[in-house]
């Protein structure tokens, strides 16, 4: 799973900054899915995107919050305006069309000051 | 929507003793169980999975079961040592097209203690 990249690993933003978290998921993968997790918290599921396409949204607060997956180039999640509470680490996962054994990435820990 | 609970949350053993923990979840659509480990400050990590399936499965010391019935999946970790130490995460998702929205449980925090 060392095959799915995030950057920047942390990212510092003072409130009212834009945030733009990167995920290139493994080779051969095609299905994107980010999630949060707050401190001392579980992941929950943010956005689920395919290339060009993105799938669902369930989970992604409806304002501030966008994500994408280009036809070239990593998936992109991004915060508009963060808040303290924006404050937590955010993986990207990937896997096969089958949808099993997803795989996540390292993680990008935003700390919003 | 799917819910995943997790117990218990936090659980303390010696180092050779069994550890178990267990979820249930809500939507009887789901047929995909993975369980997660996640080290702190790292990615979580899979460690084993279960599909609707199949009722019980193996690989070296760790053991996952599932109880369609009763709706609750377990995992089991035997003769534990202290690198065993970690966030295990449950997770059930109803794969459906290859789309896998994973549900978590809160989480166990594991400690083995040499």
């Amino acid at each position: 799973n060392a095959g799915v990249m995030q950057n920047p690993r942390h990212l510092v933003r003072r409130r009212g900054q834009e945030a733009r978290l990167r995920c290139s998921p493994m080779k051969g993968h095609s299905h994107v899915y980010w999630y949060r997790q707050l401190p001392e918290e579980g992941l929950k599921f943010m956005v689920y995107l395919q290339k060009e396409n993105i799938i669902d949204e369930s989970g992604m607060p409806k304002e501030r919050f966008s994500a994408e997956f280009p036809k070239e180039g990593p998936s992109i999640l991004r915060i508009q305006q963060v808040v303290r509470g924006d404050s937590a680490a955010y993986f990207c996962a990937s896997s096969t069309p089958d949808g099993y054994e997803q795989y996540f990435g390292p993680g990008t820990r935003l700390t919003v000051t | 929507g799917e819910n995943v609970e997790q117990h218990p949350s936090t659980l303390s053993v010696q180092e050779g003793d069994s550890a178990v923990i267990k979820c249930t979840y809500s939507d009887s659509a789901s047929n995909y169980f993975p369980w997660y480990k996640q080290e702190l400050g790292k990615r979580p990590q899979l460690i084993i999975d279960i599909r609707s399936n199949v009722g019980e499965k193996k690989d070296q010391r760790i053991a996952v079961t599932l109880n369609k019935t009763a709706k609750h999946f377990s995992l089991h970790i035997t003769e534990t040592q202290p690198e065993d130490s970690a966030v295990y995460f449950c997770a059930a998702s109803p794969i459906s097209g290859g789309y896998n929205k994973l549900i978590f449980g809160a989480g166990t925090r594991l400690a083995v203690h040499p």
